[in-house]
């Protein structure tokens, strides 16, 4: 079983501000990485693909980068709206997501 | 555009079987895996299994409990899980996957309580 860790657990950020969230796979899995973003009593919504690849509509504040075990989402200049919690999801080998980054707006 | 509808029963007593489908509209529903994951209150997400037309993959600790099965005629997919019990409450989702989860359906709120 591949295991998900993201970092940090919690992160409280002013508007503008660049928030980075860590995912680190316990095995290699190539590019086999996606990450969501869920709004309270909201289903997760898809922001990447692989990595790097953004899906249809994100904003363009949302990137991601990495590959092998070590990965990373950024949002350049949150805004209000970006207070969620964000989950990485790895598809290499069956499937399993990180526990969760909850992005709260100070 | 393709949309997830989801339906089952939301309150259950431990030892029952949870019963949920999943209906695909707008677009094709053989070429993709289809999912299902869940979310106890308050919690993360996690993947219970899938399926496409080759077959089925589940979790490892829901495996004994789990079947997934798909109706191709009707565009429908249905989860059931035996032996309930209030560890098994959670909002449950259906996704289509394709290696990424990009459409979701809009939850099921699955409560175990005797």
């Amino acid at each position: 079983e591949i295991v998900l860790t993201q970092s940090p657990d919690f992160q409280s950020v002013t508007p503008k501000e660049k928030v980075t969230i860590t995912c680190r796979a316990s095995q290699n899995i190539g590019n086999g990485l996606h990450w969501y973003q869920q709004k309270p009593d909201q289903s997760p919504k898809p922001l990447i693909k692989f990595a790097s690849q953004s899906f249809s509509g994100v904003p363009s504040r949302f990137s991601g980068s990495g590959s092998g075990t070590d990965f990373t989402l950024t949002i350049n200049s949150l805004e209000a709206e970006d207070a969620a919690t964000y989950y990485c999801h790895q598809s290499s080998r069956g499937a399993s997501f990180g526990p969760g980054t909850k992005v709260d707006i100070k | 555009q393709v949309q997830l509808q989801q339906w089952g029963a939301g309150l259950l007593k431990p030892s029952e079987t949870l019963s949920l489908t999943c209906g695909v509209s707008g677009g094709s529903f053989s070429y993709f895996y289809w999912s299902w994951v869940r979310q106890p209150p308050g919690k993360g997400l996690e993947w219970i299994g899938e399926i496409n037309h080759e077959g089925t993959n589940y979790n490892e600790s829901l495996k004994s409990r789990v079947t997934i099965s798909m109706d191709t005629s009707r565009n429908q997919f249905s989860l059931k899980l035996s032996s309930v019990t209030a560890a098994d409450t959670a909002v449950y989702y259906c996704a289509r996957e394709d290696y990424a989860f990009d459409i979701w359906g809009q939850g099921t709120m699955v409560t175990v309580s005797s």
